[in-house]
């Protein structure tokens, strides 16, 4: 069975710095890319980037880029979402989703249960 | 930067058919997907590559494509349908990921 496992809720103060987890299993992680997908409270959902765990190779969303870092580590078939500065607007539910591609194109045919991120002073 | 647009929301009462409706420049040229959110629930892929539907999405779950507008028809609506449906497409150069901005399906 396919799962993607997120770490647990954070409650961080602004300006410090969190990593995120996403540990897949029950598929060859390496074959898939990861995304990140934030959900700000009461809002719709934002592609914030991906990247192949096989190489670690990523792009962002213009949105993100610059503000997050997207990483993995193929050995423990886990990806991560990271800030050095929070800000009080990354408060947020965050989603890791597996990337199917083919031929006709790429969507999320499985989803981590989410990341509840709260910046507060 | 490139946009899909979907109606804020839809209202219609058990057993009839809702429609969804989601436009894209790009959409001629690239397939969409849906995806099914209920509250404090990861979403759910109920429709790929415009119109296939995934193993275990209930039959009256369908979509439809036609020039730069996709829809996503359920028929037959039933309670338990209620929720926030997005629809997703490649960017216009085909390297990133869109959502629209969501449709929230009420049943009445």
């Amino acid at each position: 069975e396919v799962q993607l496992v997120q770490s647990g809720a954070e409650v961080k103060k602004p300006g410090e710095s969190l990593r995120i987890s996403c540990k897949g299993s029950g598929y060859s992680f390496t074959s898939y890319w990861i995304s990140w997908v934030r959900q700000m409270p009461g809002k719709g959902l934002e592609w914030m980037g991906r990247i192949d765990p096989s190489d670690s190779y990523t792009n962002y969303s213009p949105s993100f880029q610059g503000h997050v870092t997207i990483s993995a580590d193929k050995s423990i078939s886990t990806a991560y979402l990271q800030w050095s500065s929070l800000k009080a607007s990354d408060t947020a539910m965050y989603y890791c989703a597996r990337l199917y591609l083919d031929s006709s194109g790429y969507y999320f045919d499985y989803w981590g249960q989410g990341t509840l991120v709260t910046v507060s002073s | 930067s490139y946009e899909l647009t979907q109606p804020p929301s839809v209202s219609v009462s058990p057993g009839q058919t809702a429609r969804i409706t989601c436009s894209g420049d790009a959409l001629p040229k690239q397939y969409a997907y849906w995806y099914q959110q209920k509250p404090g629930q990861a979403p759910v892929l109920v429709i790929y590559k415009d119109s296939e539907r995934p193993s275990g999405i209930p039959e009256r779950f369908s979509g439809s494509s036609s020039g730069t507008t996709v829809t996503l028809t359920i028929s037959g609506v039933q309670a338990e349908d209620e929720a926030d449906y997005y629809c997703q497409s490649a960017d216009s150069s085909a390297t990133g990921v869109v959502f629209g901005g969501g449709t929230k399906l009420t049943v009445l």
